[in-house]
């Protein structure tokens, strides 16, 4: 199928400090990796995304791997700040169907 | 203004009633879909298409049914909605790259 794993559920990160996260999924389709941040009340938004032919992306604090071959994909956020606090989804595509993981809450503290 | 628009915002309806949510984008984007989500939950999609006269059922099952005769028109339909259907209704579109959300309809059944 095309299930997307994602982990941790919540992320409580000193303000600052770096934040993981990660997700795996099961469709070597697969070909197209967004991430989306939503915040309370709000529509998601695009953050950042990844294709299938890179094996890493930046944009200022934010970046994106991909592990092809482990089907593994990851968003790392660095120097944390309070506007960083919402929930995170990352998802996949085959250029037909776009699926998400279950999303990752993240609290950044003061 | 090109957006995404989804009416009702919020509609509180008894059960048996059947209801259409509409969603409406005027990007041109091929590709539409239409998600769950309860709040700061999973995106769980229901339906997706890929242009004018195709239309897919998504990862969640869901007795809702869509139609897609028009390139920015992606309605869904409950023939008889039930208080298990209670929940928000997010639509997007895109197209080749980044999703755009809709506001989405918050449904209640009664």
């Amino acid at each position: 199928g095309e299930n997307v794993e994602q982990h941790p559920s919540t992320l409580s990160v000193q303000e600052g400090d770096s934040a993981v996260i990660k997700c795996t999924y099961s469709d070597s389709a697969s070909n197209y990796f967004p991430w989306y941040k939503q915040e309370l009340g709000k529509r998601p938004q695009l953050i950042i995304d990844i294709r299938s032919n890179v094996g890493e992306k930046k944009d200022q604090r934010i970046a994106v791997t991909l592990n092809k071959t482990a089907k593994h994909f990851s968003l790392h956020i660095t120097e944390t700040q309070p506007e960083d606090s919402a929930v995170y989804f990352c998802a996949r595509s085959n250029d037909y169907k776009l699926s998400f993981g279950a999303g990752t809450t993240v609290t950044v503290r003061a | 203004e090109a957006d995404i628009y989804q009416t009702p915002r919020y509609l509180v309806i008894g059960t048996g009633k059947k209801i259409t949510l509409e969603c409406s984008q005027t990007m041109g984007h091929d590709k539409m879909y239409w998600y769950q989500q309860d709040p700061g939950m999973e995106l769980h999609l229901i339906h997706y298409s890929y242009g004018v006269n195709s239309t897919e059922k998504g990862d969640l099952s869901s007795e809702s049914t869509v139609s897609r005769i028009r390139t920015e028109h992606f309605p869904l339909t409950l023939e008889s909605a039930r208080p298990s259907h209670t929940s928000q209704y997010l639509c997007a579109s895109s197209a080749v790259r980044e999703a755009f959300f809709g506001q989405g309809t918050r449904l209640t059944v009664v």
